[in-house]
């Protein structure tokens, strides 16, 4: 079966580094994506990788590795609003979006 | 401001009930997608619909259906609606289907049923 594994749950402080691991196994792969759900909202985009490396967006960066099934969310100098979910999603090879869970990040003071 | 509506925000509905979740976009896209997520759980994607008047079903579609009788609306019905659909929907869009772009999500409508 597809699966997508990310932590449950994370805690970070203002102002550190975290990264948030997601792992996939999934039939095919045409990339993957990163959300931010905020709590009682809607996810919002946050990044897409389709080829190896990072791709780095402001205080925010994504990892992919294909051939390890494996990417990483970076999230730098940490703000008390990037308290949220993020969502790890996999686009397989019929082109639809597997979902893990989330990682609700909470960042404390 | 362009993007999805989805109404209602929120309904509390008694089982056996039919309930219609309304969902209007006004980017002209050309896919949309309901999804319900559950605490716990990723999104799962109850129908999609990759152009008007074409629908699909997803991982979920039990219990559910939809409409896509217009590039802009695809509204989301429970027939009989039962406890184990108590969720938060979520309608998305996307330009095209099998891109790889991203989804934009309405709100939500958070469905008790009782």
């Amino acid at each position: 079966g597809q699966n997508i594994d990310q932590p449950t749950e994370m805690t970070a402080t203002e102002g550190a580094i975290v990264q948030i691991n997601c792992t996939y196994q999934t039939s095919g792969f045409n990339g993957l994506f990163w959300y931010q759900q905020h709590a009682g909202e809607a996810p919002t985009f946050l990044s897409y990788n389709v080829l190896d490396g990072l791709e780095e967006k402001g205080r925010f960066s994504s990892f992919l590795s294909r051939s390890k099934g494996y990417s990483y969310l970076l999230l730098k100098e940490l703000q008390m609003k990037d308290s949220a979910s993020y969502l790890c999603a996999v686009m397989d090879s019929n082109y639809q979006l597997i979902w893990g869970a989330g990682t609700k990040l909470i960042i404390k003071p | 401001i362009a993007g999805i509506t989805q109404a209602p925000t929120s309904q509390i509905l008694a089982a056996g009930r039919r309930m219609t979740l309304r969902c209007t976009q006004d980017m002209r896209h050309n896919a949309m997608y309901w999804y319900r997520q559950d605490l716990g759980l990723g999104l799962r994607l109850i129908h999609y619909s990759n152009t008007a008047g074409t629908t699909g079903k997803g991982e979920v579609p039990d219990g559910y259906s939809v409409s896509r009788a217009n590039t802009d609306d695809f509204p989301l019905t429970l027939a009989s609606a039962v406890p184990s659909q108590t969720s938060v929907y979520f309608c998305a869009s996307s330009e095209t289907s099998g891109n790889t772009g991203e989804l934009f999500f309405g709100e939500g409508s958070r469905l008790t049923v009782l």
